[in-house]
C-alpha cells in the first residue's frame, strides 16, 4: 500500500506556465513533507519542503500548499522554465521514526 | 557548503557476486545515514537507518546479512550488497538527514 500518492504520473506544460504536481498521504502521523527534484542520472535533492503546522511554503518560483484536514499537499512551479523538467518527489516522515516515505514521482516535462 | 559523495558512481558485477559501496559527508555531521534504493520504476526502497552509536535498524525485505552497512564515524558510511542477483539492480542512494542526499551509485547486475 502506498502511504504517499502522486499524481499526475507525468505532466507537460509550456514555458511560462504553472505547474501543479499533487501529493496525497494516509498516515496523519506524517508531520514534515520535503518535495525533491531529480535530474536523470542523478540523485535527489532538496527542493522546499512544509511542517503540517502550516499551510503555505513558499521559495521563489516553488509554493506547497498544504491541506492537513484533507491529507492533500501540492507544489506550484510557476513560470515553469525548460530547465525545470525533472522528476519530483513528494515525500513524508513522522517525527517520532525519521523515516522517509517517498512517493512514487511526477515527471514534468516544460516544453519551450 | 554541505555535500555526500557516493562512488563508485556506476559498477556492475556479475550474478553471485558482492560489491560495496561508500558515502561520504563533507560540510557537516552526518549522524544518521540512510540507504536507499531506486529501482528503475523510480520507487525508493528505504534498506536501512544507521545512527551512529546506535544499532542500524533494516527494513523489511532487507536484512544485515545481504546489506552489511558500516557507519564508523560522522562522515563515513558504507554497505555492501552480498551475493547480488538481478533484482538488487538499481541506484542506491546514501542520504544524511531528509536535506542531503548523494548522487547515487548505479548496480548493474549481470
Amino acid at each position: 500500500q502506498q502511504q504517499v500518492r502522486q499524481s499526475p504520473q507525468s505532466l507537460t506544460v509550456w514555458e511560462g506556465e504553472t505547474a501543479i504536481l499533487n501529493c496525497s498521504y494516509e498516515n496523519s502521523a506524517f508531520d514534515y513533507f520535503p518535495w525533491y527534484q531529480q535530474f536523470p542520472g542523478e540523485g535527489p535533492a532538496l527542493l522546499i519542503s512544509i511542517l503540517s503546522v502550516s499551510n503555505k511554503k513558499e521559495d521563489g518560483r516553488f509554493t506547497i500548499f498544504f491541506n492537513k484536514r484533507e491529507k492533500k499537499l501540492s507544489l506550484h512551479i510557476a513560470d515553469s522554465q525548460p530547465g525545470d523538467s525533472a522528476t519530483y518527489f513528494c515525500a513524508a516522515i513522522t517525527g517520532n521514526t525519521r523515516k522517509l516515505i517517498f512517493g512514487l514521482g511526477t515527471t514534468l516535462q516544460v516544453q519551450p | 557548503g554541505a555535500l555526500v559523495y557516493q562512488y563508485p558512481r556506476r559498477t556492475i558485477c556479475k550474478s553471485g557476486t558482492s560489491m560495496r559501496m561508500e558515502c561520504q559527508a563533507v560540510g557537516f555531521q552526518a549522524t544518521s545515514v540512510a540507504w536507499y534504493r531506486q529501482s528503475p520504476q523510480k520507487t525508493f526502497e528505504l534498506i536501512a537507518l544507521s545512527t551512529v552509536n546506535s544499532a542500524i535498524k533494516y527494513e523489511q525485505n532487507f536484512t544485515q546479512e545481504k546489506f552489511p552497512i558500516s557507519h564508523p564515524n560522522l562522515s563515513f558510511s558504507s554497505m555492501t550488497v552480498l551475493n547480488a542477483y538481478l533484482e538488487d539492480r538499481g541506484l542506491y542512494l546514501c542520504g544524511a538527514g531528509e536535506q542531503y542526499f548523494g548522487p547515487g551509485t548505479r548496480l548493474t547486475v549481470l
